[in-house]
């Protein structure tokens, strides 16, 4: 029974490229949350999807960041035009349901030169 | 601001040793989760506790919660070298359209000394 999966582990980007992150959650899983930890610092929310739709974007920059989690394939967090200060290891998490245990991916490293 | 706060930042102790972290938290809660993250891992899910438990166990792992102190704590006993990691718990906030995403707290870095 395979964890959540996130690929790449590590992802370097030139200021002003694109910055691609997926997720697959739990086997049975159907609610994905990304969260964004910068160096030193706890995870913070950025969005919650759910098959087909968004529920709460809330923690997602105005700009140049958007998800999505299509009915077939993993969750992307997509980030344009990236900046250094979107250097951060991004983690998704899934779930059964809200209220229910979410379980992390091993996170994609960010760095942006 | 921050929902979780840990305390204390930083703990050392020897192996053999109980490790307590405490979590405190401002608004009320459906559920508190304990995570562990070793240096540059993922998070590793420890216990979730819901607003109407009291207190969990998990192996060498107790988790107490007041709902009226808001605050959790989280109990390691006979620590291990492999305990050495950063603690964190988070909240599920109760509330109109709360979706159950997590507020993580600054987390709590523990070392064992073997």
């Amino acid at each position: 029974n395979a964890g959540v999966m996130q690929n790449p582990r590590h992802l370097v980007r030139r200021r002003g490229q694109e910055a691609r992150l997926r997720c697959s959650p739990m086997k049975g899983h159907s609610h994905v949350y990304w969260y964004r930890q910068l160096p030193e610092e706890g995870l913070k929310f950025m969005v919650y999807l759910q098959k087909e739709n968004i529920i709460d974007e809330s923690g997602m920059p105005k700009e140049r960041f958007s998800a999505e989690f299509p009915k077939e394939g993993p969750s992307i967090l997509r980030i344009q035009q990236v900046v250094r200060g979107d250097s951060a290891a991004y983690f998704c998490a899934s779930s059964q349901g809200e209220g229910y245990e979410q379980y992390f991916g091993p996170g994609t490293r960010l760095t942006v030169t | 601001s921050q929902q979780g706060e840990e305390d204390p930042q930083a703990l050392s102790i020897q192996e053999g040793e109980n490790a307590t972290m405490n979590c405190s938290y401002k608004t009320s809660i459906n559920n508190l989760q304990w995570y562990r993250q070793n240096s540059g891992r993922g998070l590793v899910h420890l216990i979730l506790i819901r607003s109407n438990e009291r207190e969990k166990h998990s192996g060498r792992l107790r988790v107490t919660l007041d709902t009226s102190k808001k605050s959790s704590s989280l109990l390691i006993t006979a620590s291990r070298a492999a305990d050495t990691a950063s603690y964190f718990c988070a909240t599920d906030a109760e509330g109109s359209g709360n979706t159950g995403k997590l507020i993580f707290g600054q987390g709590t870095t523990l070392q064992v000394k073997p």
